[in-house]
């Protein structure tokens, strides 16, 4: 079945480091991909999305790109600030579970 | 309007009580979706109403019980519940159905205690 791993948290940066926070999954066909971030006490909110290979999605600046060769699709900023502090949840959609599959999250703290 | 109102945010309940969560939205979507959220996990599907039918059941225990009375309202009864029931109950719709892979709208949920 479909399924989405992502790295475990939580990471602790401090203001201005560069992120990353890394995806893979497992799917048959070809999935459209999805990061969404939930800010503490809030639903969440789609952050970025791709829908085919090469494909790079951004947002707020935040970016990752849909690697077909990897199965990756690895959250990316260059520089954080502390109101990025939240969960990250990659996911992924195909045609047939006609669901989102969540990865497990990961919580991100920024310090100043 | 681009929000999934949600409410009550907070509700106790015993495990003989009867209660219901409600959800709106005002932007024309046509599919609604809750979600049950523990903490420190990802959100897991429980029900889909596309265009006002129920299309999706994650076997769902028959003590959650949802309703759809038109396009923009989402109810969630619920009755007998379990200590282990308690979670945070997420909202959400998109545009059209769920078979498409759209961006999912979230209300900011309901937590639920269950003593």
């Amino acid at each position: 079945g479909d399924s989405v791993t992502q790295m475990e948290g939580p990471v602790t940066l401090s203001e201005e480091a560069f992120l990353t926070i890394n995806c893979t999954y497992t799917a048959t066909g070809y999935p459209s991909l999805f990061w969404y971030v939930q800010y503490p006490g809030e639903g969440l909110q789609l952050l970025l999305k791709a829908t085919k290979a090469d494909d790079k999605g951004s947002n707020k600046g935040f970016e990752a790109t849909y690697r077909k060769e990897t199965t990756s699709f690895h959250l990316e900023k260059g520089s954080v600030q502390v109101s990025d502090s939240a969960v990250y949840f990659c996911a992924l959609f195909t045609g047939g579970g006609n669901k989102l599959t969540f990865g497990t999250g990961t919580q991100l703290k920024v310090e100043l | 309007d681009t929000e999934v109102t949600q409410t009550p945010k907070h509700l106790v309940m015993g495990m003989t009580n009867k209660k219901s969560l409600k959800c709106e939205q005002h932007m024309g979507h046509r599919a609604m979706y809750w979600y049950k959220q523990k903490a420190k996990k990802p959100p897991e599907l429980m029900f889909v109403y596309s265009y006002e039918k129920l299309s999706i059941n994650e076997s769902v225990p028959s003590r959650f019980s949802p309703e759809c009375p038109n396009s923009s309202l989402l109810n969630l009864h619920l009755h007998a519940l379990q200590p282990e029931d308690s979670a945070l109950y997420l909202c959400a719709s998109s545009q059209r159905g769920p078979d498409l892979g759209e961006k999912l709208f979230f209300g900011s949920g309901t937590q639920l205690s269950v003593l």
